[in-house]
C-alpha cells in the first residue's frame, strides 16, 4: 500500500513559474520529510527536508510547507528555471535511519 | 567526498539468468540501503544494512533475491534467477549514523533490462 500519496503526475509551467507538488501521509509516526530531484539516468539527489516541528523550510528557490494536522507537506519552486526540469519525489520515513516511503514521483517541465 | 559508487551501469540478461550489482557507501557510511525502482514509480525498499547486519530484509523476494555487504562497507545484490518483472534501476543509498536526520545520499543505479 502508498504510505505516501504524491499528485500531480506531472506539470508544465512556463520559465518563472511557481510549481507546486503536493504530498500526503498516513503514518504519524513519520517525522522526516525529504524531496528528492531525479534526472533522467541518475540517482536521487537530496533536495530539501523538513521535520514537523516547524511549518516552512525554505532553501534557495525551493521552498516546503508542511501541515502536521491535515498531514500534508508540499514544495514550491520560485522562479523555476529550465534547469529546473526533473522528476521530484517526495518521502517520509520515521527518524534514525529507517527506509524512506516515497512517492510515485511528478515530472516536472519548465518551459522557456 | 566521493559519492555512492555503483556498477555495472547497465545490464540486459534473459530472464531466468542471474546477475550481481555492486556498491560502495560513501566513505564512512555505516547505513547502506538497496532500493528498486520501477519505471514511472518511486523507490522501494529490498534491503537496509547497518555495519555487515541487516536491519530490514522484509521487502526482499528472498526466494530469488540476496544480498551482502562484507566488511561493512561494499555490497553487492544478486537476483536468481530473473524474471521480467525484475526489470528496473536498482538503486544503492548510504547514511552517516551519526547525523540527526534522517539523509540518504544515492548511487547512479544500475539499470537491469530482462528480455
Amino acid at each position: 500500500q502508498q504510505q505516501v500519496k504524491q499528485s500531480p503526475q506531472s506539470l508544465i509551467v512556463q520559465k518563472g513559474g511557481i510549481p507546486i507538488i503536493n504530498c500526503a501521509y498516513e503514518n504519524t509516526a513519520f517525522d522526516y520529510f525529504p524531496w528528492y530531484q531525479q534526472f533522467p539516468g541518475k540517482g536521487p539527489a537530496l533536495l530539501i527536508a523538513i521535520r514537523p516541528d516547524v511549518s516552512e523550510k525554505k532553501e534557495g528557490r525551493f521552498t516546503i510547507s508542511f501541515n502536521k494536522s491535515a498531514k500534508q507537506f508540499s514544495l514550491h519552486i520560485m522562479d523555476s528555471q529550465p534547469g529546473d526540469s526533473a522528476t521530484y519525489f517526495c518521502a517520509a520515513s520515521g527518524d534514525s535511519g529507517y527506509a524512506l516511503n516515497f512517492g510515485k514521483g511528478t515530472s516536472l517541465l519548465v518551459t522557456p | 567526498e566521493a559519492g555512492v559508487a555503483q556498477s555495472p551501469r547497465y545490464k540486459i540478461i534473459e530472464k531466468r539468468q542471474s546477475v550481481a550489482f555492486w556498491c560502495n557507501p560513501i566513505s564512512g557510511h555505516a547505513t547502506l540501503y538497496w532500493y528498486q525502482q520501477i519505471l514511472g514509480q518511486g523507490p522501494k525498499l529490498l534491503i537496509q544494512f547497518q555495519n555487515n547486519g541487516v536491519v530490514d530484509d522484509s521487502q526482499l523476494p528472498k526466494d530469488r533475491f540476496s544480498a551482502e555487504r562484507l566488511k561493512g562497507v561494499d555490497s553487492t545484490l544478486k537476483i536468481q534467477p530473473a524474471k521480467l518483472e525484475d526489470s528496473a534501476v536498482y538503486l544503492c543509498a548510504s547514511r552517516w549514523t551519526g547525523s540527526s536526520y534522517n539523509e540518504q545520499f544515492f548511487g547512479p543505479g544500475t539499470r537491469l533490462t530482462v528480455l
